[in-house]
């Protein structure tokens, strides 16, 4: 079963972009790649999805190498109000097909 | 649209006592997807529901069982509560499969003592 791996924390300042790396290997071949973010007391929230190369969105950008093991979400000029817990999210079949999310990056946006 | 919403928000049962949350999907989506969160494990994925039957299933016992019914609204159940099903349940609807944009309810938080 594929396995993910994001960094526990990252800090950062308002105005600085911010990327987010999440390890994924053994993920299904044709699947997405999604990003969510989720703010305390909410449930998570879709940011962006790729299957590989490069996709934007008006909040961020995907960097998917052409092995697809991993993903790079980039968060331009980040404000006070980005700071929220980012998942990565995976597909994969083992007997039957699971989502496996990542355990979650703590961004932290300083003034 | 109205958004996902799930009840009851908060709910406290005892061990070994059995409890149903239910979510109700944005109109027009077909799947249901629950999701299991808690600090030590993150969001772990539970079952998913697509035209009233289950599509995919993650690793959990057969305590946790589901439904979806043919407004597409769907419940989970969990019977013989014990102290680690503590935990916020989230439910998420999509247009069609699981792996893409999925929207996400508020979540029900359930507390066993």
């Amino acid at each position: 079963l594929a396995k993910t791996t994001q960094p526990i924390s990252m800090d950062s300042y308002e105005g600085q972009e911010v990327n987010i790396t999440c390890s994924h290997n053994n993920i299904a071949t044709n699947d997405y790649i999604t990003w969510y973010q989720q703010f305390p007391s909410q449930g998570p929230r879709f940011i962006i999805q790729g299957y590989k190369t490069k996709v934007t969105n008006e909040v961020a950008s995907l960097f998917i190498p052409a092995d697809r093991k991993s993903s790079t979400l980039s968060l331009p000029r980040v404000s006070l109000s980005d700071t929220a817990v980012y998942y990565c999210l995976v597909g994969d079949w083992d007997s039957n097909y699971q989502l496996i999310w990542g355990a979650g990056t703590k961004l932290i946006i300083k003034p | 649209k109205a958004g996902v919403t799930q009840t009851p928000r908060y709910l406290i049962k005892t061990r070994g006592q059995q409890v149903t949350l239910s979510c109700s999907p944005i109109s027009g989506h077909r799947s249901v997807s629950w999701y299991q969160q808690t600090p030590g494990q993150g969001l772990q994925f539970l079952f998913e529901y697509f035209s009233e039957t289950q599509r995919n299933k993650g690793n959990f016992p057969g305590r946790f069982s589901g439904r979806q019914f043919s407004n597409s609204r769907s419940e989970m159940n969990v019977s013989t509560l014990e102290l680690g099903d503590s935990a916020l349940y989230l439910c998420a609807s999509s247009q069609g499969q699981t792996a893409y944009e999925q929207y996400f309810g508020p979540g029900t938080r359930l507390t066993v003592t």
